[in-house]
């Protein structure tokens, strides 16, 4: 098993639609998690961080189950530029021992 | 606000070249990584540096050298290219604070090909 994985998509959405991704991790000890966001090949962007009791960034909502070992990312109102691939990352141990999902390829439609 | 800086962003080289990538970063991050990406593998670390002169092997570290002289400084060297080594490479800083919730930046990328 994958220590992080991803759905692969593409996740086709229309324009102001709703998307969610979830991501699984397989080490129980994992202590940070974050989204990276990434266009094209470009370098990773971080999103957001996400925490215990979930967090909010204008469209933006993260949430971690623990009990159940995944992450999610909800985008409510989905834009044009929103168009990218959503890696997953999970910090387990110290400052290096941080893993990237291969990323969920979002494509939202006019 | 530079923040971290790689060069040069496309490198065409041979088979059995040496090859160096440069990354430079202005906030003072004690910790800097080299990742490679390749489709179908995300993103697959090379080495990190917690400090200066201190480096470590990380997932694929084989065929790669790197010195970190100086805090801002983590040059990354092929030294022989092989075709496999074509890739699209990362550097990445994350500050050390009392938590483990600092992030990585990245620079913009150098995208390698070996001929």
């Amino acid at each position: 098993r994958k220590e992080v994985e991803q759905d692969p998509g593409p996740f086709n959405v229309p324009e102001g639609a709703t998307v969610a991704f979830n991501c699984t991790y397989s080490n129980s000890a994992s202590q940070s998690f974050f989204w990276y966001r990434q266009d094209c090949r470009k370098e990773p962007k971080l999103l957001m961080s996400v925490y215990s009791s979930g967090n909010e960034d204008g469209r933006f909502t993260a949430q971690l189950n623990r009990a159940s070992q995944y992450i999610s990312l909800l985008i409510r109102d989905s834009k044009l530029s929103d168009s990218a691939t959503y890696l997953c990352v999970v910090r387990s141990g110290g400052y290096q021992k941080v893993t990237f999902g291969t990323g969920t390829k979002l494509q939202v439609i006019p | 606000d530079a923040g971290i800086t790689q060069s040069p962003r496309y490198k065409i080289t041979e088979t059995g070249r040496q090859v160096t990538l440069m990354c430079h970063q202005t906030w003072s991050h004690s910790y800097m990584f080299w990742y490679r990406q390749d489709l179908g593998h995300g993103l697959r670390l090379i080495y990190y540096s917690a400090a200066a002169d201190i480096t470590d092997k990380g997932e694929v570290p084989d065929g790669y050298v790197v010195s970190r002289s100086k805090t801002e400084n983590f040059p990354l060297t092929l030294e022989s290219a092989t075709r496999s080594q074509t890739s699209v490479y990362f550097c990445a800083s994350s500050d050390r604070t009392g938590t483990l919730n600092q992030p990585q930046h990245f620079g913009d990328g150098t995208r390698l090909s070996i001929l």
